[in-house]
């Protein structure tokens, strides 16, 4: 069975580049989530969707994050202008409810690093 | 790479020894927990979990405590093993309608 699947793996960009990172959950899954993880702050959770419908953002840093979900097996999260302190690890997760009674699984990351 | 901040708690432990480690939960209305391993370059694994209405459950070599008393969770490795060696972080719900608040992370290192 395939996992949460993300791409690409790294990215490295440059200051007000604009970086998409992409994910496809686990088939059959209703819930996605994006976080983000840094030293300094842990995991954090950025936003979720259940059945591609945006559930609470309240996570999303600023404007210059946004996230989608066109299909249930497709999302995005894009920085645009991404900065320097955008510089972190951001995964993906999907499970079949709200984690009460299903866990999470999350995708292998992304490492985004911009200069 | 990423900028420096808190250090994270170690354990360090000989392989063949048990583990054990801890995790203080912030929310009281909290009825589901999860214990994630995350090794290097990886994302989190789930492990086990357990909900508010038992206070002990076993996994393969892997068994939770639920003390809901004091908020407190624990993980306990049994005869561990170089694989074992990971971040180890606890997760709460928050409550049935909350979303999952992770812990800061553990991390566990097995002496050979």
């Amino acid at each position: 069975d395939a996992g949460v699947i993300q791409s690409p793996r790294h990215e490295v960009t440059e200051m007000g580049q604009e970086v998409t990172l992409r994910c496809k959950p686990i088939s059959g899954h209703d819930y996605l989530f994006w976080y983000r993880q840094t030293m300094m702050r842990g995991l954090e959770l950025l936003i979720y969707f259940n059945n591609n419908v945006p559930i609470d953002d309240s996570g999303m840093p600023e404007d210059r994050f946004s996230a989608k979900m066109p299909n249930a097996s497709f999302s995005t999260l894009k920085i645009q202008p991404s900065e320097p302190r955008d510089s972190a690890v951001y995964f993906c997760a999907s499970s079949l409810s709200r984690g009460r009674t299903d866990t999470q699984y999350f995708g292998p990351g992304t490492r985004l690093t911009v200069l | 790479g990423e900028s420096v901040g808190l250090h994270l708690p170690t354990l360090s432990v000989q392989e063949g020894d048990n583990s054990i480690i801890n995790c203080a939960y912030s929310n009281s209305a909290s009825d589901y927990f999860i214990w994630y391993k995350q090794e290097s370059g990886k994302g989190p694994q789930f492990i086990i979990d357990i909900r508010s209405n038992m206070d002990k459950r076993q996994g393969q070599r892997v068994t939770v405590l639920l003390n809901k008393t004091v908020k407190h969770l624990s993980l306990q490795i049994a005869a561990t093993q170089p694989g074992d060696s990971a971040v180890y972080f606890c997760a709460e719900n928050g409550g049935s309608q909350g979303n999952l608040i992770f812990g800061k992370g553990t991390k566990l290192s097995v002496k050979p």
